[in-house]
């Protein structure tokens, strides 16, 4: 039962650059922060970006986030194959008074 | 370091109340701000955030689950239980809790490993 929407997949040879949108309403990304966490195979997810686009200390600065209304986006430059996995944007909903994920993306490196 | 790990069942039986512990070290619970939730993931599918507790007993849950779910905190163990009534087969899901910082819009930071729950009869 997600309400944000995320693309299931994206996808890009090593060196590019992927985006990956995530798309909400005013009761949640349009009046909160956003996060994003990355999930790699077997693995539990690990915060990626908080506060629509601030890196925690040991994320690589090709990671960057950034909003615009009631949506948000995750970017990758200079994809490299580690970057393979799963991607969930997350944020406060006003409405449910709770937090609410995306869908998932799931990034493959060609 | 901050850690968290979640212990409990692997199976659990439809129509039982499944009780799952996170123990946690590298911060405490009585700390302002700080709070610790419980997030789940069916196999193959996205997260679903279920509840979470902050330092000073304020409690929220997902409004879709939150006629069955309890959420209690032991300071002194440094563990947070959930507690999951009924439990069906579409409950079947890695069951994660996780660190919520101190400070406003804060982050899950870190996760812990994940405990896989099993509904099965």
């Amino acid at each position: 039962q997600s309400i944000l929407t995320q693309p299931p997949s994206a996808s890009g040879t090593p060196g590019q650059r992927v985006t990956i949108s995530c798309s909400g309403s005013s009761s949640n990304i349009g009046n909160n922060y956003v996060y994003w966490y990355q999930q790699l195979p077997g693995t539990a997810p690990k915060l990626l970006i908080y506060r629509n686009n601030q890196r925690p200390s040991g994320v690589p600065d090709r990671f960057s986030g950034s909003k615009s209304g009631t949506s948000a986006s995750l970017a990758i430059s200079g994809l490299r194959s580690e970057d393979e996995a799963d991607y969930y944007c997350a944020a406060w909903d006003d409405s449910l008074i709770g937090y609410v994920f995306g869908t998932g993306t799931k990034v493959t490196v060609l | 370091q901050i850690t968290l790990k979640e212990s409990g069942p692997t199976l659990v039986k439809p129509t039982q109340t499944l009780t799952l512990t996170c123990t946690f070290s590298g911060f405490s619970l009585t700390s302002s701000g700080v709070g610790v939730a419980w997030i789940r993931q069916p196999p193959g599918k996205a997260l679903e955030w279920l509840a979470l507790i902050y330092w000073d007993d304020d409690k929220r849950y997902s409004p879709s689950l939150k006629s069955r779910l309890t959420i209690t905190k032991d300071t002194s163990k440094n563990q947070v239980v959930l507690t999951m009534t009924n439990m069906d087969p579409v409950d079947t899901a890695t069951y994660y809790c996780a660190h919520r910082q101190n400070g406003y819009a804060a982050p899950f930071d870190p996760w812990g490993q994940g405990t896989l729950v099993t509904v099965s009869s």
